[in-house]
């Protein structure tokens, strides 16, 4: 399995308090993603990095910032978080090559 | 904007049954189609890359095809266990260094 963890893995907040969520590679690969999944519309893109301190937008990028000073971690800060943000957040990691993606285990997150 | 459809978007089998779906991309600018597994509770996990047109993978009872030339491939999976009731995504990609672009996936259910 790649080595790539997701924290926290459940976190319960409530709306307008800042959020951030962590996402740590021990593989050195050089992109990583973070995605929201939520019930009838599969995985979106929220934020992708392809390098450090080298970060785009993705689909869903509204009320959503990254941070990327190391290669193994990249941030997902949620400025003022809002009911709408409730969803589960994957992290991804890609190398060289075909871009195949792995998948961190993922966090829960419920904003009340 | 790229479009990745999936069909069925759901689909119920007995266990034993053979079954298949469908995944549709951009035909032009291809560079790679994947396919992932993506149990509930759990993060996907990558079965296929697939580069070529006229490609074919197989996995133990899981194979995919593909033909970059129409825009699809095809997943299919022999005599359906329990087990194999899952979320099947497939990802395009155009280029080896911009994200994958996902379909919303078929969630197969395998009855005993």
């Amino acid at each position: 399995d790649a080595g790539i963890t997701q924290s926290p893995r459940h976190k319960v907040t409530e709306t307008g308090t800042p959020v951030t969520l962590r996402c740590h590679q021990t593989e050195n690969h050089r992109y990583m993603y973070w995605y929201r999944q939520d019930p009838g519309h599969g995985l979106r893109l929220i934020h992708y990095s392809y390098g450090v301190k080298d970060t785009d937008k993705g689909e869903v990028s509204d009320g959503y910032s990254v941070s990327r000073s190391k290669t193994e971690d990249f941030l997902l800060t949620l400025e003022s978080a809002t009911s709408s943000q409730t969803s589960v957040y994957f992290c991804a990691i890609s190398g060289s090559g075909y871009n195949e993606q792995f998948f961190g285990p993922g966090t829960r997150l419920t904003v009340l | 904007i790229l479009n990745v459809e999936q069909s069925p978007q759901s689909l119920h089998v007995q266990e034993g049954d053979s079954t298949n779906f469908t995944c549709s991309f951009p035909s032009s600018n291809f560079y790679a189609l994947h396919w992932y597994r993506w149990e509930t509770a759990k993060s996907p996990e990558a079965l296929f890359v697939m580069t070529l047109n006229g490609d074919e993978k197989k996995k133990g009872r899981i194979s995919a095809t593909l033909n970059t030339k129409e825009g699809y491939s095809y997943l299919y999976i022999k005599g359906s266990q329990p087990e194999d009731s899952a979320t099947y995504l497939c990802a395009f990609s155009n280029s080896g260094n911009t994200p994958l672009v996902f379909g919303k996936g078929t969630r197969l259910s395998v009855i005993a």
